[in-house]
């Protein structure tokens, strides 16, 4: 598709239980941001990625969150010993240009992921 | 911690009115400040956005209007449809138009009536 892809799109999981969330992004695209996004508020940042390389990770809530995005494309975020606080809608976003240095500052948001932790 | 503030939280139209959406921030290194607009079910979609150095910017039936010393920016739909009826965010970030990390507000959920 051309757009930017999540799955799953829905993940209903224990307590205590490990999730993994995919992003295949645009293709070409060299920046790639995770947000978090309660019901009811504003995306919230979490990390990015300039092409394979974690540019900025301040947002990840504690150590049970971590992303990777090996090959400077698909990235997945995991989140390890699951909380009922962890159940958000997770948006994967894409930018054509890296996420310093200027450009257009468009952000391409996937349709998300959305996480319930019981 | 809240850096952008938004309101109202709820907006109610009539079609061909006017929506205004506020928002305030606190950091002023802050020098880039788009609008997102999200249908339900969908991701946030880029709107409109804005640099300090201008005080206001209009494409089409939507206008930002930005208030670099009161630290505000605002949104607004002229001739309002019903079709633009969804949640307008706002949002900022620092080092000239980079997305590396953008400040959403907390969303304005806009009803156009027809």
């Amino acid at each position: 598709g051309a757009g930017v892809s999540q799955s799953p799109r829905y993940k209903v999981t224990k307590r205590g239980q490990d999730v993994a969330l995919r992003c295949d992004p645009i293709s070409g695209h060299v920046s790639l941001y995770w947000y978090r996004q309660a019901l009811g508020q504003g995306p919230e940042f979490l990390t990015y990625f300039n092409y394979e390389a974690q540019q900025d990770k301040s947002g990840l809530p504690n150590d049970r969150f971590s992303a990777e995005r090996p090959e400077g494309s698909i990235s997945t975020l995991t989140i390890q010993r699951t909380e009922q606080r962890d159940s958000a809608m997770y948006r994967c976003a894409s930018s054509p240009r890296p996420g310093q240095g200027g450009g257009t500052g468009e952000l391409f948001f996937g349709e998300g992921s959305r996480l319930t932790v019981l | 911690q809240q850096q952008v503030k938004q309101s109202p939280q709820s907006l109610i139209v009539q079609k061909g009115g006017i929506s205004i959406i506020n928002c305030a921030y606190e950091n002023t290194a802050f020098d880039y400040f788009p609008w997102y607009q999200q249908f339900p079910g969908k991701g946030p979609a880029l709107l409109i956005a804005i640099r300090p150095d201008v005080s206001e910017k209009k494409e089409g039936r939507f206008t930002i209007s930005f208030n670099k010393s009161a630290k505000q920016f605002s949104l607004h739909i002229m001739d309002s449809q019903p079709g633009d009826s969804a949640t307008y965010f706002c949002a900022a970030s620092k080092g000239g138009g980079a997305t590396n990390k953008l400040i959403f507000g907390t969303g304005t959920l806009l009803a156009v009536q027809p």
